[in-house]
């Protein structure tokens, strides 16, 4: 069992609102990752946890807090985005904590964000 | 580092074959392949992790050349269910975070 789980599947959202983006998995995973996908582009990374700490965050404005409660979970808080932020939101994870070192990234199914 | 992928697309036919190629200027630790289609999330292929391997995966396969700067992924008899954006991700040797590097992405349309 692969299985990543995101919610929601669609959002949209106003420039002055408040959301969050939520991820489970229970595979046992110690990496969890955020990517962001426009049209048409590749994932783009975002932020990486590994075993609940942040390891890399790509320089991802400050609208984007990343959170991680537990191993399972891994949220993404959004507020003041912008409509150049609309995209595909995909959450991942990964066996290793060493990223993409030796290991698999299996991505959900993804949110899609509209920013109007 | 994000490698080059080539071509940007083919079409082909139901039951012809296709090469997609995954270069880097730099060593390599791994090279994943997935793909995507349309208003979906990626879908992991498989990871190729030494050098003159070769992997097989029902019709679709793919190898890492030896000095594992450079990976193909061939698609043999291809069916109307690979369509879809094939990606190549990469992660250069050394790496301690393990960044995984997507390519641009190579869309590939299977016509009956």
């Amino acid at each position: 069992d692969t299985e990543v789980t995101q919610t929601p599947k669609h959002l949209v959202m106003g420039m002055t609102n408040k959301k969050s983006l939520k991820c489970e998995q229970h595979m046992g995973h110690r990496a969890m990752y955020w990517y962001k996908q426009k049209a048409k582009k590749p994932p783009e990374l975002m932020f990486v946890y590994s075993y609940e700490k942040l390891s890399i965050n790509e320089s991802v404005p400050s609208r984007f807090s990343p959170e991680c409660p537990n191993s399972s979970l891994l949220n993404l808080h959004l507020h003041a985005l912008q409509p150049e932020d609309s995209a595909l939101y995909l959450c991942a994870s990964s066996q290793g904590v060493q990223g993409a070192v030796g290991n698999t990234i299996y991505f959900g199914e993804g949110s899609w964000l509209t920013v109007v | 580092q994000q490698p080059v992928q080539s071509p940007q697309a083919v079409i082909l036919r139901e039951g012809e074959d296709a090469v997609i190629n995954c270069s880097s200027s730099k060593a390599l630790y791994s090279v994943h392949w997935y793909r995507q289609k349309h208003g979906e999330a990626p879908v992991f292929l498989m990871i190729l992790l030494k050098g003159g391997e070769q992997k097989g995966h029902e019709k679709i396969s793919a190898s890492f050349n030896e000095k594992k700067q450079q990976s193909s992924l061939y698609l043999t008899a291809s069916q109307l269910s690979y369509s879809g954006t094939y990606f190549c991700g990469t992660v250069d040797r050394g790496s301690t975070l393990g960044r995984l590097y997507f390519g641009r992405g190579t869309q590939l349309t299977v016509w009956p």
